[in-house]
C-alpha cells in the first residue's frame, strides 16, 4: 500500500524558515517523480515544486523560486522542501504527491494527508 | 503559463442526475489532463488521467473526454458519495496548473 507521510509543518513568523519532509513507502520511490502541492485555507490546489525520479531536475512555481528548495534522498525514500523567507501568502496545507508513471513531474496518483504551514506574527 | 478554466464553479444537483464539468486550457495540452475529487478535510483523490483513463477503483459512472483545449468530466448518475469538489489539472508543461475547482452540492 502506497503511503506518503508529511511532517515539519507549524507556525512560523514572516521571514522565517521551515523544512517539510515526506516519507514514502509501498512503492519503488526512486522510479517516480514527486511534488509538493499546497492549498491555502478555503482555496484551490496549487502545485508548488517537483522533482524528477533521480532528483536531477527540479521545478518551482514562480512565487517560490529563490525561496524554496526541493530535494530527495532515494536511499531513504524521502523528499524534503526547504522553505525560506516565508510570507503570509505561503500559509497553506502542503501535500506530498507521487507522480504518475511515465509523467515528467505533473499528474499525481497518491497524496499524503498534508501538513499545515502557518506564517504569522 | 497554461491557465485552466473550470465551469461551473458550483453545481447543484440531485442523486441520480447526470452532471458534466468542463475544463478549458489556455493552449493545447494534448491529452495530458487529470481530474481529482476532494472532500472537506481530505487530500485530493485521482479520478482520471490522460483525459479519459479511469484510475483503478474509480466507479465507471465517471467518464472523461476531450483533447487539446477542451475537456469534460461526466458523472452519469450522481451518487451521495459524489458530492465533493472536483479539480482538473494539466500536466503537459511546467508549471503544472490546476483549475479553480467545481463544487458539486446537493440540490
Amino acid at each position: 500500500e502506497v503511503q506518503l507521510v508529511e511532517s515539519g509543518g507549524g507556525l512560523v513568523q514572516p521571514g522565517g524558515s521551515l523544512r517539510l519532509s515526506c516519507a514514502a513507502s509501498g512503492f519503488t520511490f526512486s522510479r517516480y517523480a514527486m511534488s509538493w502541492v499546497r492549498q491555502a485555507p478555503g482555496k484551490g490546489l496549487e502545485w508548488v515544486s517537483g522533482t524528477t525520479s533521480t532528483g536531477g531536475s527540479t521545478y518551482y512555481t514562480d512565487s517560490v523560486k529563490g525561496r524554496f528548495t526541493i530535494s530527495r534522498d532515494n536511499s531513504k525514500n524521502t523528499m524534503s522542501l526547504q522553505m525560506n523567507s516565508l510570507r503570509a501568502e505561503d500559509t497553506a496545507i502542503y501535500y506530498c504527491a507521487k507522480g504518475l508513471m511515465g509523467a515528467t513531474v505533473g499528474g499525481f496518483d497518491y497524496w499524503g494527508q498534508g501538513t499545515l504551514v502557518t506564517v504569522s506574527s | 503559463d497554461i491557465q485552466m478554466t473550470q465551469s461551473p464553479s458550483t453545481l447543484s444537483a440531485s442523486v441520480g442526475d447526470r452532471v458534466t464539468i468542463t475544463c478549458r486550457a489556455s493552449q493545447s495540452i494534448g491529452i495530458w489532463l487529470a481530474w481529482y475529487q476532494q472532500k472537506p478535510g481530505r487530500a485530493p483523490k485521482l479520478l482520471m488521467f490522460k483525459a479519459s483513463t479511469l484510475e483503478s477503483g474509480v466507479p465507471s459512472r465517471l467518464s472523461g473526454s476531450g483533447s487539446g483545449t477542451e475537456f469534460t468530466l461526466t458523472i452519469s448518475s450522481l451518487q451521495p458519495d459524489d458530492f465533493a469538489t472536483y479539480y482538473c489539472q494539466q500536466y503537459s508543461s511546467d508549471p503544472w496548473t490546476f483549475g479553480h475547482g467545481t463544487k458539486v452540492e446537493i440540490k
